[in-house]
This record gives C-alpha cells, sequence and structure tokens, in this order.
C-alpha cells in the first residue's frame, strides 16, 4: 500500500459545481496535511495547510482532516474554469523542517464553462 | 508569503554539457531544500535534500555525481546536471520550508529541461 493515494482522475465538472478531491493515507505519524494547486507547466503553489484533524476555509476552498479515517479532503465551492488545474495532496511528519512531503499523484480537474 | 525564485524557467542544452539551476529564498531563510523531478502527467518525485553547509541526500536511485546539489547559504541552492543526456529532460522543481517549519513548502516555479 502506497504511503498516500490519490485518484488521478481526470475529473471534469459543470462551472458553479461542487468539487470534492480527496485523499488516504496510511501512516499514522502524518500531522502536517496541505493542498497544492499545479498549472500546466509551473510549479505547485500551496492552497491549504491545516495541522492535525479539523477544518479550515479559505473563501471557496474547504480543507478537511479524519485522523481517525486517514482520509483528507478539499473542497472548492463554485468552481471557475480558472480552477482548472492538477491538484496534489501533501503531508508531512513533526520535525525541524528536514522531512520531504510525501505526495499523492494529483487529481486532474477540469471546470468546464 | 514566502516566496521561492528559481530560475531559468527553461533551457534547452546540447547532449553532453551541464546546466545549472538556482532557487533562492527571497523572504525567509530556507535551512532546508528539496530537489524535484516531475515527468508529464506525473507527481513529483523527490530527488534529494539538501542542508545548508552539508552534504545532500539524495535518494535511491539518484546519481549524486550527475545531479550536483550545493547548498552554500540559507538563500541559495543550486542544481547542476551534469553531462546532460536527453533522458534528463524533465521538469525540475524546488521547494524549501522557512527556518520556523510553521508554513507549507513553498514551491519554485520549475525548470524545463530538454537536452538535445
Amino acid at each position: 500500500q502506497k504511503e498516500v493515494e490519490q485518484d488521478p482522475g481526470p475529473l471534469s465538472v459543470p462551472e458553479g459545481a461542487i468539487v470534492s478531491l480527496n485523499c488516504t493515507y496510511s501512516n499514522s505519524a502524518f500531522q502536517y496535511f496541505m493542498w497544492y494547486r499545479q498549472y500546466s507547466r509551473k510549479g505547485p503553489e500551496l492552497l491549504m495547510y491545516t495541522y492535525s484533524s479539523g477544518n479550515k476555509e479559505d473563501g471557496r476552498f474547504t480543507a478537511q482532516v479524519d485522523k481517525s479515517s486517514k482520509y483528507i479532503s478539499l473542497f472548492i465551492r463554485d468552481s471557475q474554469p480558472s480552477d482548472s488545474a492538477t491538484y496534489l495532496c501533501a503531508m508531512s511528519r513533526p520535525d525541524s523542517g528536514n522531512t520531504p512531503l510525501v505526495f499523492g499523484k494529483g487529481t486532474r480537474l477540469s471546470v468546464i464553462a | 508569503g514566502a516566496v521561492v525564485s528559481q530560475h531559468p524557467s527553461r533551457v534547452i542544452c546540447k547532449s553532453g554539457t551541464s546546466v545549472k539551476i538556482e532557487c533562492r529564498s527571497l523572504d525567509f531563510q530556507a535551512t532546508t531544500m528539496f530537489w524535484y523531478r516531475q515527468f508529464p502527467k506525473k507527481s513529483l518525485m523527490l530527488m534529494a535534500t539538501s542542508n545548508e553547509g552539508s552534504k545532500a541526500t539524495y535518494e535511491q536511485g539518484v546519481e549524486k555525481d550527475k545531479f550536483l546539489i550545493n547548498h552554500a547559504s540559507l538563500t541559495l541552492s543550486t542544481l547542476t546536471v551534469t553531462s546532460a543526456h536527453p533522458e534528463d529532460s524533465s521538469f525540475y522543481i524546488c521547494s524549501a520550508r522557512d527556518r520556523q517549519g510553521e508554513s507549507g513548502y513553498t514551491f519554485g516555479s520549475g525548470t524545463r529541461l530538454t537536452v538535445v
């Protein structure tokens, strides 16, 4: 079993839809959870950063972490064509900053106008 | 927020030559820099972890003599692809976390290397 599982998609939704992106993981030591957005031929851009379990909201984006189920989600409300990108979940253990992130494979999202 | 500047964004070189990619943390001190490689439509593959003032730690299967990493200061890390071959053509991305480690990891904009 891989440390982080993420459905690669592609996922295609109409403009205005609510998008749900998910990742599961196996390492219970993970405490930091992130969602990155990557446009084609660009570096990943940090969208959401959460510590341990709970919800975090930022504009149209909501991140949820359920450590008991080892499951994290990213919700995008009122999706826009500009949201079309690859979304990568990432996570790490608590440390001094030397531990690399463990990534999911990324989900390709297309929002159709 | 934290910014990592990566240059060049795109480079084409001939087989056998070397290419240097730079990553600078602009508004924070990056004790650790991570270097990734990404193939089309694939996720990021960690190549190495570099710590300021010490030797880089390479992932299994990554040739340290081919991919030279230098992290001479808290704001600059470089990756040099030596004696490049067409199979080295890829998208290379750096990432750093500020010294306090209180925020997510910041990525550079990536370098697309094409070896002809």
